[in-house]
């Protein structure tokens, strides 16, 4: 069992440019989350998806979009790059029947916008 | 709504000591509370939740805490710190049974000092 797993682990994109940060979960979860950190501001979800094909708002969704083609991934795109980008994603995937939500978290992405 | 407020952004204790890590929540429903560890440049885990049955948690690593209605607090603690706990940790609440999402306080960095 890989868990969850993210693509790619470090990325460096100059300010325009644009990218898919890749998440995949082998343990059949439904939901699928992706958030931000940056110092001092804890983790904001950016996205989620509670099912194949469904997605929804996070809490700082603004410059990001997301797809949810397979039930085990969870792209999140970013289309023209910022600097205020600049952070570490994370990507996670919870069991709905458990119904307390407890997550499971990928290594994480660093990213670097220029 | 819910919202998590994590006192004190860096906690400095000597090996040995009692680690306390403090943990405030808002919930407009019976909340589902968790500790999430961090180490160094790696993702998020468990340390352990409260899900409505024993107030007193017992996690991983020789974690525990006490989910305190009357104080809306869950607090965390150790009795006897080690070198490696030296981490970040965050508190998190889900709202309730079948909830799609977590809200996370912004962390708590653990220093053990020789």
């Amino acid at each position: 069992n890989a868990g969850v797993t993210q693509t790619p682990k470090f990325r460096v994109l100059k300010t325009g440019q644009s990218m898919t940060l890749l998440c995949a979960q082998d343990m059949n979860h439904e939901y699928m989350y992706w958030y931000r950190q940056d110092p001092g501001m804890g983790l904001r979800l950016i996205h989620y998806s509670v099912g194949e094909g469904t997605t929804a708002k996070g809490e700082v969704p603004d410059g990001y979009n997301v797809s949810r083609l397979k039930k085990q991934n969870f792209l999140l795109g970013l289309e023209s790059a910022a600097p205020s980008q600049t952070s570490v994603y994370f990507c996670a995937s919870s069991f709905y029947r458990v119904r307390n939500n407890e997550q499971f978290f990928g290594p994480g992405t660093r990213l670097t916008v220029l | 709504a819910q919202s998590v407020t994590q006192l004190g952004s860096h906690v400095s204790v000597s090996e040995g000591a009692l680690v306390l890590l403090r943990c405030n929540y808002s919930s407009s429903v019976p909340p589902y509370l968790f500790w999430y560890v961090q180490y160094p440049n790696q993702g998020l885990q468990l340390l352990l939740k409260y899900t409505s049955a024993a107030t007193l948690v017992k996690g991983i690593n020789g974690f525990e805490a006490e989910f305190k209605k009357s104080e809306t607090s869950f607090h965390l603690t150790k009795p006897s710190a080690h070198m490696s706990d030296a981490a970040e940790y965050f508190c998190a609440v889900s709202g309730g049974r079948g909830a799609q999402k977590l809200v996370f306080g912004q962390g708590t960095r653990l220093t053990i000092n020789p």
